[in-house]
């Protein structure tokens, strides 16, 4: 069985700071981990996943986010927030690349930006 | 290329009636996953059908069903509706085995259960 676990159903950051949001995920086997971002009333959006290989990803709108086996975790980072970065992140895995065996989603962090 | 598609938007039911979402996925992908919404339990895998197949299921009741078509297109039917099934139910498609399967997610439909 997998789970993931997002530290922080809320995060505030001021614009031009740095975002964190942690996730770390437990699993029998090696994962494919994803983060996904959710604006009001939209769907969810791919920010990025690791598969295989390099361990640092990098995705859509200057987001990365690094797999750390030893530390089972799939932190996001960005190094400037912006105003438009507001709404919700959740962190996912699968057994797949692509994860069409059914993704399993953390609870998600709400991203505030304050000006 | 189009998005994945999801009609209708929003819907309103009372208890006891069933509904039928409707998604469309993007051109060329074969695989349709459903997923379930709440505020409580967050987002929740419901199934996911490739090439008019279930391959993979979730852990709902058998109130929660679905099936695809020949041209991809899904649709998901939940029979006697109960309160705890107001949720947003988003549909995703994806390519497998290809170098670019990835989830692509639609807009959602929001079911409210009066």
């Amino acid at each position: 069985a997998q789970s993931v676990t997002q530290l922080g159903s809320h995060v505030s950051v001021s614009e031009g700071a740095l975002v964190l949001l942690r996730c770390n995920y437990s699993s029998s086997v090696p994962p494919y981990l994803f983060w996904y971002v959710q604006y009001p009333n939209q769907g969810l959006q791919l920010l990025l996943k690791y598969t295989t290989g390099a361990t640092l990803v990098k995705g859509i709108n200057g987001f990365e986010a690094e797999f750390k086996k030893s530390e089972t975790s799939f932190h996001l980072t960005k190094p400037s927030a912006h105003m438009s970065d507001a709404a919700e992140y959740f962190c996912a895995v699968s057994l797949s690349g692509g994860g069409a065996d059914g993704l399993t989603f953390g609870k998600g962090t709400h991203l505030i930006i304050q000006p | 290329k189009a998005g994945v598609t999801q009609t209708p938007r929003y819907l309103i039911k009372t208890r006891g009636q069933q509904v039928t979402l409707s998604c469309s996925p993007i051109s060329g992908h074969r695989s349709v996953s459903w997923y379930q919404q709440t505020p409580g339990q967050g987002l929740q895998f419901l199934f996911e059908y490739f090439s008019e197949t279930q391959r993979n299921k979730g852990n709902f009741p058998g109130r929660f069903s679905g099936r695809q078509f020949s041209n991809s297109r899904s649709e998901m039917n939940v029979s006697t509706l109960e309160l705890g099934d107001s949720a947003l139910y988003l549909c995703a498609s994806s390519l497998p085995g290809t170098s670019t399967d990835t989830q692509y997610f639609g807009p959602g439909t929001r079911l409210t259960v009066l």
